[in-house]
């Protein structure tokens, strides 16, 4: 059984702080990684996607992969309020196109 | 059409009773996804579809879970004789062939009386 592990949470941080967001995968051949948002009773959307290991950066949000470790991170930085949301680490298959997620990290940044 | 588009938005409906959620993908989107969302918990995938090949059925919780995809646009996913258990929010998604970020739509919150 393939997994995506997230820590549920709830992580709260200080308006203005780093937000961690981590996730470890099972599959070690897996080559798509994506982190989405979703707020409460909305749909998830995508915010970063990322495919080599290293950091890649947009804005105030960086994801950072380790395929080595089965690893991938997402980092916020000047966390503000609205950043409070569900955010959920995804996987995609490698030689398919499904795509498992993994339970998602609850976030709250405290003004 | 600009995004994905699932319907109806809400649907109440009696235990035993069959189900038809709809959903339309991107324009030019050729994968689609179902997953299905528990309060409060993660994505449960379902099913996909690219293409004109043999969709991936290997989520679908039961024989009484089905889905056909036409004309490699539209997509139905049908719940029949439906259980309390069924409860949940039903997304889709949709993606390009070739890039592999989905987008989802609104989803279909489904309640089981």
């Amino acid at each position: 059984q393939k997994e995506v592990e997230q820590n549920s949470g709830p992580l709260s941080v200080p308006e203005g702080a780093i937000a961690s967001l981590n996730c470890t995968y099972s599959d070690r051949v897996s080559q798509s990684f994506f982190w989405y948002r979703q707020y409460s009773g909305k749909s998830p959307e995508l915010i970063m996607s990322i495919y080599s290991n290293g950091d890649k950066e947009d804005g105030r949000f960086t994801a950072q992969l380790n395929k080595a470790s089965q690893y991938v991170s997402l980092l916020i930085r000047d966390s503000q309020p609205s950043d409070s949301a569900t955010y959920l680490c995804a996987v995609k298959e490698t030689g398919g196109f499904k795509t498992i997620f993994g339970a998602g990290t609850r976030l709250f940044v405290k003004a | 059409g600009a995004g994905v588009s699932q319907s109806p938005s809400n649907k109440v409906t009696e235990k035993g009773k069959d189900v038809e959620l709809r959903c339309d993908p991107i324009s030019g989107h050729t994968a689609l996804y179902w997953y299905r969302q528990s309060l409060g918990q993660g994505l449960e995938f379902l099913i996909y579809f690219q293409g004109n090949s043999a969709p991936d059925k290997s989520g679908l919780p039961s024989d009484r879970f089905s889905a056909e995809r036409t004309g490699g646009s539209v997509s139905t996913l049908t719940i029949q004789r439906t259980q309390q258990e069924d409860s949940a929010v039903y997304l889709c998604a949709s993606s390009l062939q070739g890039v592999t970020e989905a987008f989802f739509g609104q989803g279909t919150r489904l309640t089981v009386v």
